[in-house]
């Protein structure tokens, strides 16, 4: 299995404003995604993660709230921006290895609007 | 896109009970994964199961894919057994291994 990490683990931010997660895996991977996990609901797809392109959003999410990054295989970084309290969820990066068809996620971000 | 129901959503059990987890999906699956989430919000990976049978100790699964359920067996629960089950699937053809979950299984476990 792939070691994630990401940072920061939680937060607590003022609504109106952005945050940076950092995702970060120790070995390449071929696909990495975002997931949200709003309070006591299940996990959503935000968007994939595609290296060196844009990212690709699933219905619901645009990218100028969710803007994505991801500059090599083994990092991507997700925005939250303009906050407000709706925001408020757990946010996971996941990676899925050639060959493995099987995907991991990372420890997460509890992020608290007020 | 693919459906996923799980059932129960929630389970209290006693310690040392056995329990069973269902997943029922609407369409073919490439890929099928149970995960336990933990209090503390971290998914750990229990079975990857598109078909077929695993046991990994106390745990064991079963995906019987043309009927497109899958089962999640616990046996002798513990305490650390407690928090909530998924079910997350690939659907077939989808091209993009994207995982769509169930709503979960809340599991609590008492002395």
């Amino acid at each position: 299995s792939a070691v994630i990490s990401q940072k920061p683990s939680r937060d607590i931010c003022q609504r109106g404003t952005s945050l940076t997660i950092q995702c970060q895996v120790d070995s390449q991977v071929t696909m990495m995604f975002w997931y949200r996990q709003q309070p006591g609901q299940s996990l959503t797809l935000i968007a994939t993660a595609n290296q060196g392109s844009e990212a690709t959003y699933e219905s619901g999410f645009v990218i100028d709230k969710f803007p994505i990054s991801r500059p090599n295989l083994t990092f991507s970084t997700l925005t939250v921006s303009n906050m407000s309290p709706e925001d408020s969820s757990i946010y996971l990066c996941s990676v899925d290895r050639v060959n493995y068809n099987e995907q991991f996620f990372g420890p997460g971000t509890r992020l608290t609007v007020l | 896109g693919i459906q996923v129901e799980q059932s129960p959503p929630d389970l209290i059990l006693q310690e040392g009970a056995n329990s069973t987890l269902r997943c029922n999906f609407s369409d073919s699956v490439n890929n099928l994964q149970w995960f336990h989430q933990n209090p503390w919000g971290q998914l750990i990976n229990l079975f990857y199961i598109p078909s077929g049978t695993k046991q990994n100790g106390r745990l064991s699964a079963t995906t019987v894919a043309t009927e497109r359920y899958s089962l999640l067996y616990i046996s002798s629960s513990q305490t650390t057994d407690s928090g909530v089950y998924f079910c997350a699937v690939e659907g077939r053809g989808a091209g993009s291994y994207q995982l769509t979950f169930g709503k979960g299984t809340k599991l609590s476990v008492i002395p």
